[in-house]
């Protein structure tokens, strides 16, 4: 069985520090990986996935994630945090293998202060 | 905008009835998949439809059920309502059942059960 944790529920940042957002997995086989961006009141809006190419994946919005197999982690960092990235965010890992069934995280809420 | 649209946006049940909810899917999408969400998780899998069939289910008891057209538009019900069931009722659609394919996620149904 796969799982992710999510360390903090809640992150806050200034504007323009950095954005670390904390995700480890647990897998049995080599993960696909993932990380969303839940705005109020919308639906899940994929930031960027690992597939098992490059290690250091770049998404949108200025996010970037990189697969450390060693740490079992799959950290969501951006330099400058901005207003707008305020969201909620979920790591979600899916078996490369089995079935298309992905689980995710509990999600950590990023709040910006100006 | 993901081209994902749902409906209703929120409805409000009693225990014991029974629920319909609605997803239209991007124009070109073949697959769907429905995630229940409830108040401070991350989306949990319900079931995903590739072309009319059911193609692969999470934990979720037989009342839960859908329907996928062959327009790709798809339903979700649920029957004898227990107010576990309250929650955000995301879908999603790509393009195909593949494991690593992009899904977009509607904005979701909130269901309330009183």
């Amino acid at each position: 069985a796969q799982s992710v944790t999510q360390l903090g529920s809640h992150v806050s940042v200034s504007e323009g520090a950095l954005v670390l957002l904390r995700c480890n997995y647990s897998s049995s086989v080599p993960p696909y990986l993932f990380w969303y961006v839940q705005y109020p009141n919308q639906g899940l809006q994929l930031l960027l996935k690992y597939t098992s190419a490059a290690t250091l994946v770049k998404g949108i919005n200025g996010f970037e994630a990189e697969f450390k197999k060693s740490e079992t982690s799959f950290h969501l960092t951006k330099p400058s945090a901005h207003m707008s990235d305020a969201a909620e965010y979920f790591c979600a890992v899916s078996d490369p293998g089995g079935s298309y069934i992905p689980t995710f995280g509990r999600g950590t809420s990023l709040i910006v202060h100006p | 905008e993901t081209g994902v649209t749902q409906s209703p946006t929120h409805l409000i049940k009693t225990r014991g009835q029974q629920v319909t909810l609605r997803c239209s899917s991007q124009s070109g999408h073949n697959t769907v998949s429905w995630y229940q969400q409830a108040l401070g998780q991350g989306p949990q899998f319900i079931f995903q439809y590739y072309r009319e069939e059911e193609n692969g289910r999470g934990n979720f008891p037989p009342r839960f059920s859908g329907l996928q057209f062959p327009n790709y538009s798809s339903e979700l019900n649920v029957n004898a309502l227990e107010l576990d069931d309250s929650a955000l009722y995301l879908c999603a659609s790509s393009v195909t059942s593949g494991r690593t394919d992009t899904q977009y996620f509607g904005p979701g149904t909130r269901l309330t059960v009183l």
